[in-house]
């Protein structure tokens, strides 16, 4: 069963639009939520996070939205750009807990 | 520069082979980790460690085997027992504590076994 379930499978954006990947999960239990960035042949690498005492947080073009109540999350990236080209994972954990549980990935291709 | 190895990047076994993925990490790092990568199925957990010679089951641990006899040194071996093996295999790292934890990943082993 899939503890974090993750949408649109795969995703094209023009230079500078917006980029949105959803997320949603069913453990009320999580209380970190990460989103990694994974680009060909390479390790995920951590992008940003939040915890669920905050409903957004923001560093730089990349900004989490987290509803508590709706148990969804989900990342922008605002003036997408082709070096944003990469799959990106949401994943969810809890306290106490180091097992991450991913989502599925979400292949996000930027076109000039 | 601290962080975490893999070796192979790519790997090829005949089937029925066993075979071992190295992992080894300079970060300190008391919790290690290895993720199965396919297409459309995200990161799946096969074993994690938190402590040097013990080690927990992850969601798809069956046909793979682990050690942890130095802190900085996590070995996969998958076994011929593993029905599917060709994947890409990840390992990570991170702290351990009460709160959550960053996890590093190194840089993946490709595994194709025919």
């Amino acid at each position: 069963q899939q503890q974090v379930k993750q949408s649109p499978q795969s995703l094209i954006v023009q230079k500078g639009g917006i980029s949105i990947i959803n997320c949603a999960y069913e453990n009320t239990a999580f209380d970190y939520f990460p989103w990694y960035q994974q680009f060909p042949g390479k390790g995920p690498a951590l992008l940003i996070a939040i915890r669920p005492d905050v409903s957004e947080k923001k560093e730089g073009r990349f900004t989490i939205s987290f509803n508590k109540s709706a148990k969804q999350f989900s990342l922008h990236i605002m003036d997408s750009q082709p070096g944003d080209s990469a799959t990106y994972f949401c994943a969810a954990s809890k306290t106490g807990a180091n097992n991450l549980f991913f989502g599925t990935g979400t292949r996000l291709t930027v076109i000039p | 520069d601290g962080g975490i190895t893999q070796s192979p990047k790519y790997l090829f076994r005949k089937e029925g082979q066993n075979v071992t993925l190295s992992c080894e990490q300079n970060l300190n790092h008391d919790a290690m980790y290895w993720y199965r990568q396919d297409p459309g199925q995200g990161l799946r957990l096969i074993y994690y460690s938190q402590i040097v010679n013990d080690f927990q089951k992850g969601d798809i641990a069956e046909g793979y085997s682990v050690s942890r006899e130095k802190k900085e040194s996590f070995p996969l071996t998958v076994t011929s027992a593993q029905k599917n093996p060709t994947a890409f295999y990840l390992c990570a790292s991170s702290i351990m504590g009460g709160q959550n934890y960053e996890q590093y990943f190194g840089p993946g082993t490709r595994l194709t076994v025919t």
